[in-house]
Formats: C-alpha cells, structure tokens, sequence
C-alpha cells in the first residue's frame, strides 16, 4: 500500500532554533498534504494544508510564520517549526490521500516527536 | 475545528468482553476511518467505511456507518490487553480532503 515517510521520528532541540520535519509520499505523488499536531492525552488538530506550487492554507490560530510549509515537489512537504519554545513540544503528523476521483483514502506518516527544552 | 464527538471518552473493561465506541459527525461525509493510537506512538489504521457503505467488517473489527444520523460505531469483539490505545473517527468531507478528528476514545483492557 502506499506508503508516506516523516522524518526525523524524534527530535529535541533548544529553545530559540528551528527544527524542520519532512514529510515524504514514496510511492504516490501528492498535490497536497496536510499537517497535524497532537497534544499529550488530546485528539489530532489540523494545522495546515500544503499545497505543491503553492501557498499553504492555515487553520484558525495557527502562526503562519511560525510553522512554515514548504511544498515543493509532488512528493515532498516539510514544516519548520521557527524560534521553537517548549510551548511548541508536541507530536506533529502529517498526511496524504491517494486514490481516484471520490475514492480516496488518507495515510500518514508515523509521527514527530518534537521536544523544545 | 473537530467535527464532532466520540463516546464514551474512556472505557474500562476485561479482557474478553466486547468494547463498542461511538462516533457523530456534523457535516455530510466522503468517508470515515478509525484509527488507533498506542500512547506515545503513530496512528494504525483500522477501517475506512464510505459513505454509501453501511457496515464492515475486519477480523474482530466492526463499523457500521448511519449517514441520517451522522454516527458511526466501532465494536471490537473478545477484547485482549493489547488492544488498550485510544481510538480515532476521522472523517472527510470531499476526495482529497483534510481529515478531521473526533476528541477519541480511551480504551482499557484489564487482563
């Protein structure tokens, strides 16, 4: 099946530097993917659409210039997260969708744990 | 913002018995997926169900799908320890959409 790739699996950086996450579709290209956070004990949030050749769309409350999105190739998404502070310490997920017309299917990558300390 | 909500929040029962977790849904849906999550770790996908399907099934897995009621169920049956982890509806409104999360459910399996 098809397959999405985040990298690094685990990061912990100090307060102030920016940490970037990529997110790859290895198999299938991907117009657009989407990006996740996810707080300790919470659900999935939404963060922002990626969108390849274009501007990312970004989700109520979300900083854009704090969580930048970079969609450059079909299959390549990454979110810097700029001026990290422990605040920012969270999962981030992101997603693909593959398939044909109205029969498509999300899949995700396996996650980033970010620590800012 | 999420698109609706997941009952119960958390759940407790012994190894063996069946757990049965409900999700609602507030717009009109392509399809929705259960996903689970082990603390800590990524998502597995469990079953997508589209919006003209109304129930299926895998292994000791079953979702059914009601679209006039906007809800959907996850029954898993002859729970085992393993399956403690929290469990996802996610729906998408279009094709190539983003995904949207109900708040979960916590599941616990007592051996």
């Amino acid at each position: 099946g098809a397959v999405v790739s985040q990298h690094p699996s685990w990061v912990i950086c100090k307060s102030g530097t920016s940490v970037k996450i990529e997110c790859r579709s290895l198999d299938f290209q991907a117009t657009t993917m989407f990006w996740y956070r996810q707080f300790p004990k919470q659900s999935l949030m939404l963060m922002a659409t990626s969108n390849e050749g274009s501007k990312a769309t970004y989700e109520q409350g979300v900083e854009k210039d704090k969580f930048l999105i970079n969609h450059a190739s079909l299959t390549l998404s990454t979110l810097t997260v700029t001026s990290a502070h422990p605040e920012d310490s969270s999962f981030y997920i992101c997603s693909a969708e593959l398939g044909s017309h109205s029969n498509t299917e999300a899949f995700f990558g396996q996650g980033t744990r970010l620590t800012v300390v | 913002s999420q698109q609706g909500e997941e009952d119960p929040q958390a759940l407790s029962i012994q190894e063996g018995e069946n757990a049965t977790m409900n999700c609602s849904y507030k717009t009109s849906i392509n399809n929705l997926q259960w996903y689970r999550q082990n603390s800590g770790r990524g998502l597995v996908h469990l079953i997508l169900i589209r919006s003209n399907e109304r129930e299926k099934h895998s292994g000791r897995l079953r979702v059914t799908l009601d679209t006039s009621k906007k809800s959907s169920s996850l029954l898993i049956t002859a729970s085992r320890a393993a399956d403690t982890a929290s469990y996802f509806c996610a729906t998408t409104k279009t094709s190539y959409d983003k995904v949207i999360f109900g708040p979960g459910t916590s599941l616990s399996v007592i051996p």
